[in-house]
């Protein structure tokens, strides 16, 4: 059965450090892996990767991927409280026809 | 503006009650589906549709309809079978075949008393 994982489930922080967010996946017919942010309703899509070993990076946050050990990290760097919000990793499992979704870790920022 | 239009964002409903869910969008994307949310649990894939008149059963098929009339529009039926309808339900589209991300609406919440 596809599986994705992500650890830690919850993780509270304060103001200015630096988290990495675990995914982990055991998919049929692996295409990408998604990261999103979802703070009340719609998540909002921050990375898309395909290749193992480069990264994406977009201000503080930064992603990279390994086909190899089938895990990708979600770095956040000096965090701010509105990085909280609960991100969601997700595999493209089959050409678009299945994204399968981890739980999503839960990040508090506290002030 | 384009996006993903779901309504209502917020419906109750009785037990043995259809309900339907819109989803309207105006990205000319091909690809629409239907998620539901749980606390504590991830986004969990009830229909997909990848071309107009097509349309496939995810994991949670169970007590749902969809139908695909037009490219636009994607509706949800949950049926009197669903045994636990209350959830907060996502819709999203994407251009298909595994050729970019998920763009997902607003949401809506059905609580079933």
């Amino acid at each position: 059965e596809d599986k994705v994982v992500q650890s830690p489930l919850s993780l509270v922080v304060h103001e200015g450090d630096t988290v990495t967010l675990n995914c982990s996946y055991e998919v049929t017919n692996f295409r990408s892996l998604l990261w999103y942010k979802q703070e009340k309703k719609a998540p909002t899509f921050l990375f898309m990767l395909t290749s193992s070993g480069i990264e994406k990076k977009s201000g503080r946050l930064s992603s990279i991927l390994d086909k190899k050990e089938l895990f990708s990290i979600l770095n956040i760097t000096a965090t701010q409280t509105g990085d909280s919000a609960v991100y969601l990793c997700a595999v493209d499992d089959n050409y678009g026809q299945n994204f399968v979704f981890g739980p999503g870790t839960r990040l508090s920022v506290l002030p | 503006d384009g996006g993903i239009t779901q309504s209502p964002k917020y419906l109750f409903r009785k037990e043995g009650q259809n309900v339907t869910l819109s989803c309207e969008q105006n990205l000319n994307h091909d690809a629409m589906y239907w998620y539901r949310q749980d606390p504590g649990q991830g986004l969990r894939l009830i229909y997909y549709s990848q071309i107009v008149n097509d349309f496939q059963k995810g994991d949670i098929a169970e007590g749902y309809s969809v139908s695909r009339e037009k490219k636009e529009s994607f509706p949800l039926t949950v049926t009197s079978a669903q045994k636990n309808p209350t959830a907060f339900y996502l819709c999203a589209s994407s251009w298909g075949f595994g050729t970019g991300e998920l763009f997902f609406g607003e949401g809506s919440r059905l609580t079933v008393l």
